[in-house]
């Protein structure tokens, strides 16, 4: 089954700290991991995808993939008000298709 | 960029209507998709297509149809809509294989179904 856990937090923390979101997934098949942001009232828009195990790092964010554990989070440092948003993980399959976890409220007070 | 293009932005209809909802995406690509998003549920795939005329059921295809008579337009029809189907609609495209292809979303359709 293709199922794409997060906790659904809401998640808080104060502005420059580091934000941690993760993810497990229950089919070994998943192919590739993405990060998609969503800001209220807003259509998802892709922050990056990681498909090795290991960390890949973009300006302030980085992907970790561990896939004996099934384990996918993001980090952002230096967290901003503006990252305030819901963060969508989701699991491409090699079948073409992507299911996505129910998402983690993330919230940057100044 | 990308981009597709949702043909509603709102929509409210009575229970028991057959209700479309059109997608079009101006990239050429070979996936399309609609999920629909509620709140605490997160996004839930209905179908999705990877070819013309080719379909694949999501996790909740019940009471949903769609149509890929063109490569560009990806259609989901409600065969008789209820008051369970009032969601966000999102539409979704991406090429090629889902390993490294990213998903480009429309702007959604909120449908009201009363």
């Amino acid at each position: 089954q293709k199922e794409v856990e997060q906790n659904s937090g809401p998640l808080s923390v104060p502005e420059g700290a580091i934000a941690s979101l993760n993810c497990t997934y229950s089919d070994r098949g998943s192919q590739s991991f993405f990060w998609y942001r969503q800001y209220s009232g807003k259509s998802p828009e892709l922050i990056m995808f990681i498909y090795s195990n290991g960390d890949k790092e973009d300006g302030r964010f980085t992907a970790q993939l561990n896939k004996a554990s099934q384990y996918v989070s993001l980090l952002i440092r230096d967290s901003q008000p503006s990252d305030s948003a819901t963060y969508l993980c989701a699991g491409g399959y090699n079948n073409n298709d992507m299911r996505f976890g129910a998402g983690t409220r993330l919230t940057v007070k100044p | 960029d990308v981009k597709v293009t949702q043909s509603s932005t709102y929509l409210v209809k009575r229970t028991g209507e057959k209700v479309f909802l059109e997608c079009v995406q101006d990239m050429d690509h070979e996936n399309m998709f609609w999920y629909r998003q509620d709140p605490g549920l997160g996004l839930r795939l209905i179908y999705f297509s990877y070819d013309v005329k080719m379909k694949e059921k999501g996790d909740i295809p019940e009471g949903y149809s769609v149509s890929r008579e063109k490569k560009e337009r990806f259609s989901l029809i409600l065969e008789s809509a209820s008051t369970n189907q009032t969601s966000m609609y999102l539409c979704a495209s991406s090429e090629g294989s889902s390993y490294n292809s990213p998903l480009h979303f429309g702007n959604g359709t909120r449908l009201t179904v009363t």
